[in-house]
């Protein structure tokens, strides 16, 4: 079975532009989770989604972020306007529905907003 | 809440020498515990889990860890590293009724030859 899957996997844009980033679930997995990783923060969880409802956005930085699921192997990051101080990676990830299953992680998508 | 703290930032050691990287957990409820590797330029990969039973869990890659609830800890060991364990460890912590995993802020093992 194919992993997690992320696109694009490096991205370099000007700031106040959009930035749109991509995620396929594993098949039949329920939670979806976006995390941003940093030098100063470390893994933070940003949003997450069980059957493609939003559950806790409460890591979402600002208005200027909004993740969504149009279906239940798909999700979308989006920043708009884009600064330079959301250059992270973004790791999308998945899971079955249990807080025993393993969370599955995506190789990253590299931002480098200048 | 919870909360999760690796001691150690960096850990440096020769091939073949023992490791063990530190990791504390808080909690009020029952907590399912985890330690991912990162290696350069990649996501994070599962080296193990602690969900019941067995206090001393077994992972890839040779690596073991043991669940300790009187001191909350999740220590993560090797009894002989090799250069290509040389990466970004991180300990995480998720509650049994909810589905948020909590990563520490991650230790990172450098092996010398």
């Amino acid at each position: 079975d194919a992993g997690v899957i992320q696109s694009p996997r490096h991205e370099v844009t000007e700031m106040g532009q959009e930035v749109t980033l991509r995620c396929k679930l594993i098949s039949g997995h329920n939670s979806l989770f976006w995390y941003r990783q940093t030098m100063m923060r470390g893994l933070e969880l940003l949003i997450y989604f069980n059957n493609n409802v939003p559950i806790d956005d409460s890591g979402m930085p600002e208005d200027r972020f909004s993740a969504k699921m149009p279906n239940a192997s798909f999700s979308t990051l989006k920043i708009q306007p884009s600064e330079p101080r959301d250059s992270a990676v973004y790791f999308c990830a998945s899971s079955p529905l249990t807080p025993s299953g393993t969370i599955y992680f995506g190789e990253g998508s590299w931002l480098t907003v200048v | 809440a919870q909360s999760v703290t690796q001691l150690d930032s960096q850990v440096p050691v020769f091939e073949e020498a023992p490791v063990e990287l530190r990791c504390n957990y808080s909690s009020s409820v029952s907590v399912y515990l985890f330690w991912y590797v990162q290696y350069p330029n990649q996501g994070l990969q599962l080296l193990l889990k602690y969900l019941s039973g067995s206090t001393l869990v077994k992972g890839i890659n040779g690596f073991e860890a043991e669940f300790n609830k009187s001191q909350t800890s999740f220590h993560l060991r090797k009894p002989s590293v090799h250069i290509s364990d040389t990466a970004e460890y991180f300990c995480a912590v998720r509650i049994v009724e909810a589905d948020k995993l909590i990563f520490g802020t991650g230790t990172r093992l450098q092996v010398f030859p």
